[in-house]
């Protein structure tokens, strides 16, 4: 059974900080894999999309990579923002119609 | 183009009594999603539809039932309300495989 977890649960950065969100998962079979961001109260923004074909994809300041073979992606925010502060969600799609969510990572940037 | 939206953004019920979720895609998407979120349990899979005309059954879909009325729309009804339904739901859509686009979604809660 696939499993999604992401470490840290939480991380506070001051503002300028490069920083890695980590994502793993158990089964290396997947289709793709998405990052997303969650504000408070809000849905989720589609952030980045790598293909299990892919090794990583950028999108401005965001860089996520994916590694099949050791079930991992990060993804990479340099010269962190106040404004990037959310919720990170990385969901990995394992067939057609099944895509499982990892629980989050917590970004303060503090000013 | 709105994306996906979804209506109510908030709903108070009793144990008991029935309501329906509505959502809507202009995205010419052909699958959508019903997903519910909670705290410690991440976004699970209620239902979701391949294309206009079929559902089946995500990870939780005991308490709820859908229709898929077209390729634009997606609706989530609950039956019976129990407080165990009380949660945050999110509908999302897709082009067959690709970025899923999440709706602000709807807070329930069931009293």
């Amino acid at each position: 059974k696939q499993e999604v977890t992401q470490i840290p649960a939480a991380l506070s950065v001051p503002e300028g900080e490069n920083l890695v969100l980590n994502c793993s998962f158990t089964d290396s079979a997947i289709y793709n894999l998405q990052w997303f961001r969650q504000d408070p109260g809000k849905g989720l923004t589609s952030l980045l999309l790598i293909q299990s074909s892919q090794r990583e994809q950028t999108s401005g300041r965001l860089n996520a990579s994916l590694d099949k073979s050791s079930g991992r992606s990060t993804l990479y925010i340099a010269a962190s923002q106040p404004g990037d502060s959310a919720t990170y969600l990385c969901a990995v799609r394992t067939s057609y119609d099944k895509v499982i969510f990892g629980p989050g990572t917590s970004l303060s940037v503090i000013p | 183009n709105a994306g996906v939206t979804q209506t109510p953004k908030f709903q108070v019920l009793k144990t008991g009594q029935s309501m329906t979720l509505q959502c809507a895609q202009d995205m010419n998407h052909n699958s959508m999603y019903w997903y519910r979120q909670d705290p410690g349990m991440g976004l699970r899979l209620i239902y979701y539809s391949a294309s206009e005309g079929t559902t089946d059954k995500g990870e939780v879909p005991n308490g709820y039932n859908v229709s898929r009325l077209n390729k634009r729309e997606f609706s989530l009804r609950l039956e019976s309300a129990a407080p165990s339904q009380t949660s945050v739901y999110f509908c999302a859509s897709e082009m067959d495989g690709y970025e899923q686009y999440f709706g602000p979604g709807t807070r329930l809660t069931v009293t």
